[in-house]
């Protein structure tokens, strides 16, 4: 199993432009998550789906958004980079809501 | 408003001794506790979980004790190790949702 996986790992977008950040997951999890890590903040919650065609926000959700047409894919998209998005961004899944989540490599965002 | 702490961002111990790591939270709403480790350009890795039904969980080195009245929990790695050396997160969630919501992170050094 590759587990959780991740591209890029690194990008650097400038102001206003969109991009999608892949995802991908291959041990059948029904519950997939997007996480990004900023300096003193910890992890944050963006958005989470249960389910293929579920999803929900999470604690910071502007400016992204998602969709989970497979089980297998939740990729994440910025429609318009702004600096603020700057930061480390973690994909993750779990068999169930609650069980402990398998995160991805991460990928590194810099916004001009 | 965070409602999940972890006051200590960095914590050094010497190979051999324990290392104590905590975590505080505010809501009450909350049952279910976990500890991911991480280190440098990976994602994270869930170590322990616990319980509002428990006070206490080991897994060989580690021991998560929970203390509700308080709403505190504590990671206790014995003996610590150079390769303990990383970021620890605590996490936890509850109520509907069960979505997880992380402290910021303790970076523990463990010197050899």
């Amino acid at each position: 199993n590759a587990g959780v996986t991740q591209t890029p790992k690194f990008q650097v977008l400038k102001t206003g432009q969109s991009m999608t950040l892949q995802c991908a997951q291959d041990m059948n999890h029904e519950y997939m998550s997007w996480y990004r890590q900023d300096p003193g903040m910890g992890l944050r919650l963006i958005h989470y789906s249960v389910g293929a065609g579920i999803t929900d926000q999470g604690e910071v959700p502007n400016g992204y958004n998602v969709s989970r047409s497979t089980t297998e894919d939740f990729p994440l998209r910025l429609l318009s980079a702004a600096p603020s998005q700057t930061s480390v961004y973690f994909c993750a899944s779990s068999y169930r809501r609650r069980d402990a989540e398998y995160f991805g490599p991460g990928t590194r965002l810099t916004v001009l | 408003d965070q409602q999940v702490k972890q006051n200590s961002p960095s914590l050094s111990v010497q190979e051999g001794r324990i290392s104590i790591l905590n975590c505080d939270y505010t809501n009450s709403m909350f049952d279910y506790f976990l500890w991911y480790k991480k280190y440098p350009a990976e994602g994270p890795t869930f170590l322990i979980s616990i319980s509002s039904i428990k006070d206490k969980n080991e897994d060989g080195r580690f021991t998560v004790f929970l203390n509700k009245s308080a709403k505190h929990l504590s990671l206790h790695i014995v003996p610590s190790q150079p390769g303990d050396s990383a970021v620890y997160f605590c996490a936890a969630s509850g109520g509907n949702t069960g979505k997880l919501i992380f402290g910021q992170g303790t970076t523990l050094q463990v010197k050899p």
